[in-house]
């Protein structure tokens, strides 16, 4: 039963700590996408990749948060320095590039004190 | 900005009626449109899709309609049970997977 699996599941710290989050893609799907769910903005857009190679990652506040793919089978998402406005589920999703849906992890809550 | 806009944050209909939800986008490069489903506590799941180059997706008890010249995309539930409660998330992208974006969602309630 393929799925996206992210890690940690919960996170709690303290204001100004670095904060990596984990994705492993579904073996053979070529897109990765980062979401942040808010209130507001429901499912935000913060970066994605196809084929490894970042496209997009201009809903991401580009002084503190930083996405890679170091390989096909991870990718993160790293927050340094975490803020409390920075707590909300981030969700990791991948998909083909060539047809079907995403697929979404379970998400990461973080909470930033 | 908001490329993709779910105006009502909830919906509350009884067991048994049909639940419409509705979706506007303003990008018309989109072209492939869809709609997940979220449960507390899990990640979005994907529900029906459906392609520029036609107007109605049907499948079983859930059908997606698209006008494409208002820009704009409704889910019908039809007949909705208490089970599709959840939280409904209208998705737009140009091509399959691509800079996919989401709108803010829309509570729905079916009440037994």
């Amino acid at each position: 039963d393929a799925r996206v699996t992210q890690t940690p599941r919960h996170k709690v710290t303290e204001m100004g700590q670095e904060v990596t989050m984990r994705c492993q893609p579904i073996l053979g799907h070529n897109t990765v996408f980062w979401y942040r769910q808010t209130m507001m903005q429901g499912l935000e857009l913060l970066a994605y990749f196809r084929n490894r190679a970042p496209l997009d990652d201009s809903g991401m506040p580009k002084d503190r948060f930083s996405a890679e793919m170091p390989d096909a089978t991870l990718a993160t998402l790293k927050i340094q320095p975490s803020e409390p406005r920075d707590s909300a589920v981030y969700f990791c999703a991948s998909g083909r590039s060539w047809g079907g849906e995403l697929f979404f992890g379970e998400g990461s809550r973080l909470t930033v004190l | 900005d908001q490329q993709v806009k779910q105006n009502s944050p909830s919906l509350s209909v009884q067991e048994g009626r049909i639940s419409i939800l509705n979706c506007d986008y303003t990008n018309s490069m989109f072209d492939y449109f869809l709609w997940y489903k979220k449960y507390p506590a899990e990640g979005p799941t994907f529900l029906i899709s459906i392609s520029s180059i036609k107007d109605k997706n049907e499948d079983g008890r859930f059908t997606v309609f698209l006008n494409k010249s208002a820009k704009h995309l409704s889910l019908h539930i039809v007949p909705s049970q208490p089970g599709d409660s959840a939280v409904y998330f209208c998705a737009a992208s140009v091509g399959h997977n691509n800079d996919m974006r989401f709108g803010a969602g829309t509570r729905l309630t079916v009440k037994p």
